[in-house]
């Protein structure tokens, strides 16, 4: 079973700039979610799908960051314009979330290291 | 807002010991309970879940909820110098499922 595919693996940018980041999820898996990870902290969720709906996104800051998952499949994090604060791994995981009503496990895709100068 | 609190370490066991490590949390309503582990550099991969209080046995692994005292713990037995990462600890949100994780902890095994 192929995992979460994500893109591009490192991007480094100027300040103000914009950037886009890719996410493939496992296949079948209703439920994407963005993290975001700064240096010695741990993940913090940025925003949760299900399916092509978003299911929260409350710590998006919408100011700057936005992201859809048009198909229900893939999605798309951007951001417009980059801070330097913005510098951090942004990992991207998916999970089943069937009906039984438990926590499925997450499966976190391999990140994408942004560098804001 | 939910927390989860950690020791960020690092925590220094020698080969062959016991590294406990330790977790707590503020939402009393929380159901089920994740541990991470996170290679430098690598992205965060499930090595336990826990959803019932007392202990859970995987192999080296031993995960053990404590629901009243609202803690969990994580304890590798035989501690191998492979075992060296970050582990983090994660609670899901009620109903949503995302996960609020601690800022983890950095367990070095030394040879």
């Amino acid at each position: 079973e192929a995992g979460v595919a994500q893109s591009p693996r490192y991007k480094i940018i100027e300040k103000r700039q914009s950037v886009a980041f890719w996410c493939n999820p496992i296949s079948g898996h209703a439920t994407l979610y963005w993290y975001q990870q700064i240096l010695g902290q741990g993940p913090k969720l940025l925003i949760q799908f299900q399916n092509n709906g978003v299911v929260d996104d409350s710590q998006l800051p919408k100011d700057r960051f936005s992201a859809e998952r048009l198909k229900g499949v893939d999605s798309t994090l951007k951001i417009q314009p980059a801070k330097l604060e913005d510098s951090a791994v942004y990992l991207c995981a998916s999970s089943l979330d069937g009906s039984s009503g438990s926590t499925d496990t997450q499966y976190f895709g391999p990140g994408t290291r942004l560098t804001v100068l | 807002q939910k927390e989860v609190e950690q020791n960020s370490g690092p925590l220094s066991v020698p080969e062959g010991a016991i590294a406990s490590l330790n977790c707590t949390y503020s939402d009393r309503v929380s159901q089920s309970f994740f541990w991470y582990r996170q290679y430098s550099g690598k992205s965060p991969e499930l090595i336990m879940s826990i959803y019932s209080n007392g202990d859970k046995e995987d192999g080296r692994f031993t995960a053990q909820l404590n629901k009243a005292s609202q803690y969990v713990s994580l304890l590798i037995r035989d501690s191998q110098p492979s075992d060296s990462a970050t582990y983090l600890c994660a609670v899901p949100d009620t109903g949503r499922r995302a996960l609020t994780f601690g800022s983890g902890t950095r367990l070095q095994v030394q040879p």
